[in-house]
């Protein structure tokens, strides 16, 4: 089976950082990916890691260790529409098994 | 237009009745998936298919059929619709470049 977890919600000001941690136990990992969801629209594509290690990509960095099953999204510099739920997936032939996801809410 | 489209967008249905969701892709991509996306459940997988005439089951498919006929449909169907199926569908396809999601379907079933 698979089990992935992630908190629930998140609070950050503006302009700040903000983590959001991932962990995963599941029978199989061929990557994790991190997408991105507003409210009533379709989740899209932030990231993806296969390989322990950070990748960065502007705004958004993602980590990934495999041997602890762990991962996070960092999000800098946090802007208003950064406003949304953060989806954890993880990859295990072709299918994608997500967490419940992490609703971040960015105050002004 | 290309991408992945789902129609309808809404949809209420009464239960009992049969109800059929649509999805299609331009990409001629090999892999299609049907998800449900639930209140602190998150998206769970309903069933995938790998090619044309290929489908197996995901973590939820009780009282859900699918098919696959073209490479580029992938339409879901509630045969005798429950309030339980109450929820928003998002159909999938992947690539090497990774996963894209249509833009959902909210179905009530009342």
């Amino acid at each position: 089976g698979q089990n992935i977890d992630q908190p629930t919600e998140m609070t950050a000001t503006e302009g700040a950082i903000v983590q959001i941690n991932c962990t995963y136990q599941t029978s199989g990992f061929n990557g994790l990916f991190w997408y991105q969801q507003h409210a009533g629209e379709a989740p899209t594509f932030l990231s993806y890691n296969v390989l322990d290690g950070l990748e960065e990509k502007g705004r958004f960095s993602s980590f990934l260790s495999r041997s602890k099953g762990y991962s996070y999204l960092l999000l800098k510099e946090l802007q208003m529409k950064d406003s949304a739920s953060y989806l954890c997936a993880v990859r295990s032939d072709y299918k994608l098994s997500f967490g419940a996801g992490t609703t971040v809410t960015v105050r002004a | 237009d290309a991408g992945i489209t789902q129609s309808p967008r809404y949809k209420i249905t009464e239960t009992g009745r049969q109800v059929t969701l649509m999805c299609h892709q331009t990409w001629s991509h090999s892999y299609m998936f049907w998800y449900r996306q639930d209140l602190g459940h998150g998206l769970r997988l309903i069933y995938y298919s790998a090619a044309a005439d290929i489908t197996d089951k995901g973590e939820v498919p009780d009282g859900y059929v699918v098919s696959r006929s073209k490479t580029e449909n992938f339409p879901l169907t509630l045969e005798s619709a429950t309030r339980s199926q109450t929820s928003v569908y998002f159909c999938a396809s992947s690539s090497s470049a990774g996963y894209t999601f249509g833009s959902g379907t909210r179905l009530t079933v009342v």
